[in-house]
């Protein structure tokens, strides 16, 4: 079945390290995104990408790094100049960025930095 | 400045009531779009329906549709006939300029729906 797969599903860090979050996707999408949710928030926008080896800031990209090396794949990095972050990570993706095209989304990776 | 606003923070709904959850926006471009996604405890997002700003029929999907107040500049989802497995949160999201190469979705706060047998 096509879909975005995230792994791990749950991830505890120590302070102070870096730490990946997997995103897979076998849908034939171009344009990729992470997001971060926080409890009893929105979505925020942290990385997105329209095609393979090119990737655009969100609104929070800061202490976070991205890269698109193939189609299917778009890892994102927390590290540690990421302040806060525990937080719940969305992985999406679209057959276009523009115009009436919905996001897929993945399941999620809750992170937290014990 | 929040361009999406999700007044409601929660509520309770009796199963096969009618619930309409509010959205209003902000944007002074005249193209763009309007999505609503449904977010279970299991925390994937699952898209429900769109409403583009020139479309001239409220969208509906289901037991999904779509109370589009252009000139209010809102986007009320209206569930019918709600069921046990409609708890969850909800949320609104804009595209602005649909037609640019770039148009990023703006996601509120969500209204969290509990239904009640």
């Amino acid at each position: 079945d096509g879909g975005i797969t995230q792994s791990p599903k749950y991830l505890f860090r120590k302070e102070g390290q870096n730490v990946t979050l997997s995103c897979e996707q076998n849908l034939n999408h171009d344009a990729m995104y992470w997001y971060r949710q926080d409890p009893g928030q929105g979505l925020r926008l942290i990385y997105y990408s329209q095609i393979v080896n090119d990737f655009q800031k969100g609104d929070i990209a800061e202490g976070y790094s991205v890269s698109r090396e193939k189609k299917e794949s778009f890892p994102l990095t927390v590290t540690s100049a990421q302040k806060n972050p525990t937080a719940f990570y969305l992985c999406a993706s679209s057959i276009a960025p523009q115009g009436k095209n919905e996001q897929f989304f993945g399941p999620g990776t809750r992170l937290t930095v014990l | 400045a929040q361009k999406i606003t999700q007044t409601q923070p929660g509520m309770f709904v009796q199963e096969k009531e009618a619930v309409t959850l509010d959205c209003t926006y902000d944007t002074s471009d005249p193209s763009y779009g309007l999505f609503w996604y449904k977010q279970p405890s299991s925390g994937e997002m699952i898209f429900l329906i769109y409403q583009g700003s020139y479309d001239q029929q409220n969208a509906t999907e289901g037991r999904y549709s779509l109370n589009f107040q252009k000139a209010r500049k809102s986007a009320n989802l209206v569930i019918s006939a709600s069921q046990l497995g409609d708890s969850a949160m909800y949320f609104c999201a804009m595209r602005e300029s649909l037609t640019d190469s770039w148009g990023k979705l703006q996601f509120g706060a969500g209204t969290q729906v509990v239904v009640t047998p």
